[in-house]
């Protein structure tokens, strides 16, 4: 157990909907990432947060947010869901603004 | 671009055997390296990572890796294989923004 949690464990959707991913970093961590994991594009970093800033930005679509609230907690809002969007999400924190990760167990998102 | 590269997709092994999965990297600097693994349905754990000093990094689960400047390459490596070590790696590099290579599978036969 990492102690990162995440949910929902798998989400349902339809085309066109929106969802809302949840990440509970550990405790102390500061840093939350967010991973998109697909078998086509493989691991691919969306987006870091440290102490409710966002500090660094990877190939993240515009239909997609994220922001880490006071809490430290971080939630990733996927929007005009595709078929393709269809993957296993993943959150990530740490105790600084680098170093290593500790990941949760992932989200996983089907999109029909 | 900054990455990491993981040449092999597949490695299969025998139990026992001594096992390298070979991970490159193209940064600038040098980076922080990773090596995480992954069991189906889970998420990445991490073995070990480097950031300086010693260019040979112990891990957990027997696992080891070797930082080498002159060939881009962070290795990871492990003596004798058991049944438990098949998994997905992944090696990773960066700093706020780290990212992963393609990933080998492991695959151990008895």
């Amino acid at each position: 157990d990492s102690g990162v949690t995440q949910t929902p464990k798998h989400l349902i959707t339809a085309t066109g909907q929106r969802v809302t991913l949840r990440c509970s970093p550990r405790s102390g961590d500061l840093s939350v990432y967010w991973y998109q994991q697909s078998l086509d594009q493989g691991l691919q970093f969306l987006i870091q947060y440290y102490n409710g800033e966002e500090r660094a930005k990877g190939n993240i679509l515009e239909r997609f947010s994220a922001q880490q609230f006071p809490d430290l907690h971080s939630e990733l809002n996927l929007s005009s869901l595709e078929l393709g969007d269809s993957a296993l999400y993943f959150c990530a924190s740490s105790v600084g603004e680098a170093g290593e990760l500790f990941f949760g167990e992932g989200s996983r998102l089907t999109v029909l | 671009a900054q990455s990491v590269t993981q040449p092999d997709i597949h490695i299969t092994v025998s139990e026992g055997a001594s096992l390298e999965l070979r991970c490159n990297y193209s940064y600038g600097a040098t980076p922080y390296l990773f090596w995480y693994v992954q069991s189906p349905g889970q998420g990445l754990q991490l073995l070990l990572k480097y950031f300086s000093g010693d260019t040979l990094v112990q891990g957990i689960k027997g696992f080891e890796a070797e930082f080498k400047r002159s060939q881009s390459s962070f290795n990871l490596r492990k003596p004798s294989v058991h049944w438990s070590d098949a998994a997905e790696y992944f090696c990773a590099g960066g700093y706020q923004k780290v990212t992963f290579g393609t990933g080998t599978k492991l695959q151990v036969i008895p």
